[in-house]
């Protein structure tokens, strides 16, 4: 069973471009969430998708969305960006929304110059 | 609300324990507990659900006392791959008992465990 994929591995922007990643939840799992980790700040939850739903969202702003597919692929989006969005982008999978574990990709890094 | 863990930072020889703690200020559905080494991604650990049960495998353990809101990992007779950071996240418990599936994570936790 393929585990969570999340591309590119690692990209370089220019501060004021956009970036979208993207990520390939397990198969059969619906529930998607998006993080953001950066030293000495944990993981940060920027949002969840659920059948296609946003069904949470963290706080951030609006400059970072997302959208998840119906085959639950998800994609999250970040604009105008800053030098304070390098990162690693995680994202996690799991089967139902209850108390069941997060399947998490290898993320995605950020560097913004 | 992101959970509180403590301490920020441990460091063990190896066969000596630790514990690691995470507490919320609101009432929770479940905690989960997941280790992430150096430049990989966080993996499972355990889920602990309320009504106070205890979990371990190996020598890895965890409590939930639902009335603090607090969990707690044990970690005995620690070995060299037990280090890396530790997270605990948390579920928030709604009011008509189950949760809204939003995971959020504490800080985190550093242990390191020498020869």
């Amino acid at each position: 069973k393929a585990g969570v994929t999340q591309t590119p591995r690692y990209l370089i922007k220019t501060r004021g471009q956009q970036v979208t990643l993207s990520c390939s939840p397990i198969s059969g799992h619906r529930s998607v969430s998006w993080y953001q980790q950066t030293p000495g700040q944990g993981l940060q939850f920027l949002f969840e998708y659920f059948s296609e739903t946003q069904r949470n969202k963290g706080n951030f702003p609006g400059r970072f969305s997302g959208r998840q597919f119906s085959n639950s692929r998800s994609e999250m989006n970040v604009s105008t960006l800053e030098l304070g969005d390098s990162a690693l982008y995680l994202c996690a999978s799991r089967a139902l929304e209850l108390h069941t574990e997060a399947f998490f990709g290898q993320g995605t890094r950020l560097t913004v110059v | 609300q992101q959970p509180v863990q403590s301490p920020q930072a441990v460091i063990l020889r190896e066969g000596e324990d630790a514990v690691i703690n995470c507490s919320s200020s609101k009432a929770l559905y479940s905690v989960h507990w997941y280790r992430q080494k150096h430049g990989e991604a966080p993996v499972f650990l355990m889920i602990l659900l309320k009504g106070g049960e205890q979990k371990g495998h190996d020598k890895i353990s965890a409590s939930f006392n639902e009335k603090k809101q607090q969990s707690s990992l044990y970690l005995t007779a620690s070995q060299l791959s037990y280090s890396g950071t530790y997270f605990c996240g948390t579920e928030v418990l709604l009011a008509g008992g189950t949760s809204y599936g939003k995971l959020t994570f504490g800080q985190g936790t550093i242990l390191t465990v020498h020869p």
